[in-house]
């Protein structure tokens, strides 16, 4: 049974800091991993989506990595915004089922 | 790229009254489906996914259900809520098959009170 884990739970950093989330999981017979935002009360949004072939992806201030065989996959965060203050969740894709973790909540102070 | 609209936005109900949460998708035909639920400070666990019409799998012992009557449309039902069924639903969905590419969208959920 896949289990993904993400640390740290949560995190406070000043504005302007690089950062990394980890998400880990236990079955590497993955489609993908998709990396998702989520504000207090709403719905998910996807950030990245890395594929099982891929090693990384990138979007804006945003890069994720991918390492399949060791069940690990990292968030980074360039120069941090207090927009960017949200939980981030990762979710890895096996046949048709997604499987989400229990989130980083990070909070980027002025 | 698609969208997935749910209803209602909230609902308070009281212990043994029945629910009826809708979810349509619009953007893509024969999307797969899915209802998860998160519980407060928790992450999403899934409960229901579906591939095609009147197709369900379920992923945990309860008392909800789901149907999926059209391509693009998926109801979570109970016909008698519990506590602990109060929590936060999200429909999601992406392009059917089993595309590694595919992206999964979320509609912006519905908040469950049971009183």
């Amino acid at each position: 049974k896949q289990e993904v884990t993400q640390i740290p739970a949560a995190l406070s950093v000043p504005e302007g800091e690089n950062l990394v989330l980890n998400c880990s999981f236990t079955d590497s017979a993955i489609y993908n991993l998709q990396w998702f935002r989520q504000d207090p009360g709403k719905g998910l949004t996807s950030l990245l989506l890395i594929q099982s072939s891929q090693r990384e992806q990138t979007s804006g201030r945003l890069n994720a990595s991918l390492d399949k065989s060791s069940g690990r996959s990292t968030l980074y965060i360039a120069a941090s915004q207090p927009g960017d203050s949200a939980t981030y969740l990762c979710a890895v894709r096996g046949t048709y089922k997604y499987i989400f973790g229990t989130g980083t909540r990070l909070k980027v102070l002025a | 790229s698609q969208t997935i609209h749910q209803w209602p936005a909230t609902l308070v109900q009281p212990v043994g009254s029945p629910l009826s949460l809708e979810c349509t998708v619009e953007g893509t035909s024969n999307p797969n489906l899915y209802w998860y639920r998160q519980a407060a400070g928790r992450g999403l666990q899934l409960l229901f996914y579906s591939v095609g019409i009147g197709q369900i799998s379920s992923e945990v012992p309860q008392n909800l259900s789901a149907s999926r009557p059209q391509d693009r449309q998926f109801i979570l039902s109970s016909k008698k809520l519990l506590l602990s069924d109060s929590g936060f639903y999200l429909c999601a969905g992406n392009p059917g098959g089993d595309n590694s590419g595919n992206t999964i969208y979320f509609g912006e959920g519905s908040w469950l009170t049971v009183v």
